[in-house]
């Protein structure tokens, strides 16, 4: 079973930063925060991921709560190619046989 | 590089019907999943690859799916014989320790069964 919890929709509108929440309370030490997304009709696309500290790439930036039970998925200048599902995800080192499971996702809606 | 690459892109086919996908993950990726997924679900995971070897199918339905990775690249999926709840997108993913990205998805096939 997924072990995250995600509101299942989200608007933004476009030019602004979209912020998508995600609970994961019962995340382990040596379990990462993934982040994946989904656009109509393709496969998942990744897109961050971090275990303790803030993460910022070319996509996106990945805030962790201190307690890690909770981040937050920051798209700073959302466009309309960013609607999409979104998909938050904890697994374990790939090392260790972590494997992606997925749950429902958010559905990200930019409007112009 | 290149992706992940599957085919066929979509297939329609009549219940009781054999149907098999085809999978080609990133060169030098060890690690190949199947994935299916569901119209408004997430993916869910059928089987694990690591080379050749299955080292997690405790998701696949075993009384008619089969997978194979020959020489530990491409890899197959069968359904035989397929049945009506079975049409969904399936997808191939592949990964390697080195990435540190996570997995490449393909693009998937959206299987129909009428």
């Amino acid at each position: 079973d997924a072990k995250t919890t995600q509101p299942p929709s989200m608007d933004c509108a476009e030019g602004r930063a979209a912020n998508l929440p995600c609970n994961h309370s019962t995340i382990s030490g040596n379990e990462y925060v993934y982040w994946y997304r989904q656009i109509h009709s393709q496969g998942p696309q990744y897109i961050i991921h971090g275990l303790k500290n803030n993460e910022t790439n070319e996509m996106a930036s990945l805030i962790i709560t201190e307690d890690r039970k909770s981040s937050t998925l920051i798209l700073p200048h959302a466009t309309l190619r960013d609607t999409a599902v979104y998909y938050c995800i904890v697994r374990t080192d790939y090392n260790q046989g972590g494997k992606l499971i997925f749950g429902q996702g958010t559905e990200l809606s930019v409007k112009p | 590089e290149a992706g992940v690459v599957q085919s066929p892109r979509y297939k329609i086919i009549e219940k009781k019907q054999p149907v098999a996908f085809w999978c080609n993950p990133i060169s030098g990726h060890n690690t190949l999943y199947w994935y299916r997924q569901n119209l408004g679900q997430g993916p869910e995971l059928l089987i694990r690859y690591e080379n050749e070897e299955a080292v997690d199918d405790s998701q696949l339905p075993k009384d008619r799916f089969s997978a194979e990775r020959l020489k530990g690249v491409d890899s197959t999926l069968k359904i035989q014989p397929a049945e009506l709840g079975d049409s969904a997108v399936y997808l191939c993913a592949s990964s390697s320790a080195r990435t540190g990205r996570g997995y490449t998805f393909g693009s998937g096939t959206r299987l129909t069964v009428v």
